[in-house]
């Protein structure tokens, strides 16, 4: 089973700023089949990103994806009020296996 | 568009099975290729996969979980159930279904808003 460990697990930052989150796996994630999701109190989680790069429908040009094999990176520049959340990485194994990192919080500093 | 919701009760007792039930639309299980997945979360605690089951009925399980689940589907009603044996406490969590193409069910699309369960005698 591939861990995903993300980083920090809050990050403060002020509207403007730019935020960048981290996930890396224990083994590499085949076929970059990585997601983030955005999920703020009491709702759902929303795609943002699949792929480790592309962006979902209507998300934002603010946040985009870097990264392959083991470490990839969710950046968000010039925060907005509402982008202060959890946010989760995921990867699809085979069998098939999903799972997720326990989640990076981002808060208004 | 694709909206999903969850229903099921919102407390079970330790040893009964829950049943919580994805009611659909924007999609049929029958003719769109496409996957419905559930997913849980425990109160502050990080998302876990449980099940998927695919259009054309091949169901895939979290292996850990596997012999207390079970995940089928009614297409006349544009729903998916997924039935958890056994309930202990430590299931107690927020479950939501979420919707995945069968092309690229690498992530999950679309989710529901999700229903609390919790586990108490």
């Amino acid at each position: 089973e591939i861990l995903l460990t993300q980083s920090p697990g809050t990050l403060s930052l002020s509207p403007g700023e730019r935020a960048t989150l981290s996930c890396r796996a224990s083994q590499s994630v085949s076929g970059n089949y990585l997601a983030w999701y955005q999920q703020t109190p009491g709702q759902a989680p929303r795609l943002l990103i699949y792929g480790a790069s592309n962006r979902a429908t209507g998300i934002s040009d603010r946040f985009s994806g870097s990264g392959s094999g083991t470490d990839f990176t969710l950046t968000i520049s010039r925060l907005e009020p509402e982008d202060f959340a959890v946010y989760h990485c995921q990867q699809y194994g085979s069998s098939p296996r999903y799972t997720f990192g326990q989640g990076t919080k981002l808060e208004i500093k | 568009q694709v909206t999903l919701r969850e229903s099921g009760p919102a407390l079970v007792k330790p040893t009964q099975t829950l049943t919580v039930t994805c009611t659909f639309s924007g999609f049929s299980l029958s003719t769109s290729k496409m996957c419905v997945n559930w997913i849980r979360q425990p109160p502050g605690k990080a998302l876990e996969w449980l099940a998927r089951i695919d259009w054309d009925d091949d169901t895939y399980y979290n292996t850990p979980l596997k012999t207390r689940l079970t995940i089928s589907k009614d297409t006349s009603k544009n729903q998916v159930i997924l039935s958890m044996t056994n309930m202990d406490p430590v299931d107690t969590a927020t479950y939501y279904c979420a919707s995945s193409s069968w092309y690229q069910p690498y992530e999950f699309d679309s989710w529901g808003q999700g229903t609390l369960v919790t586990v108490s005698s």
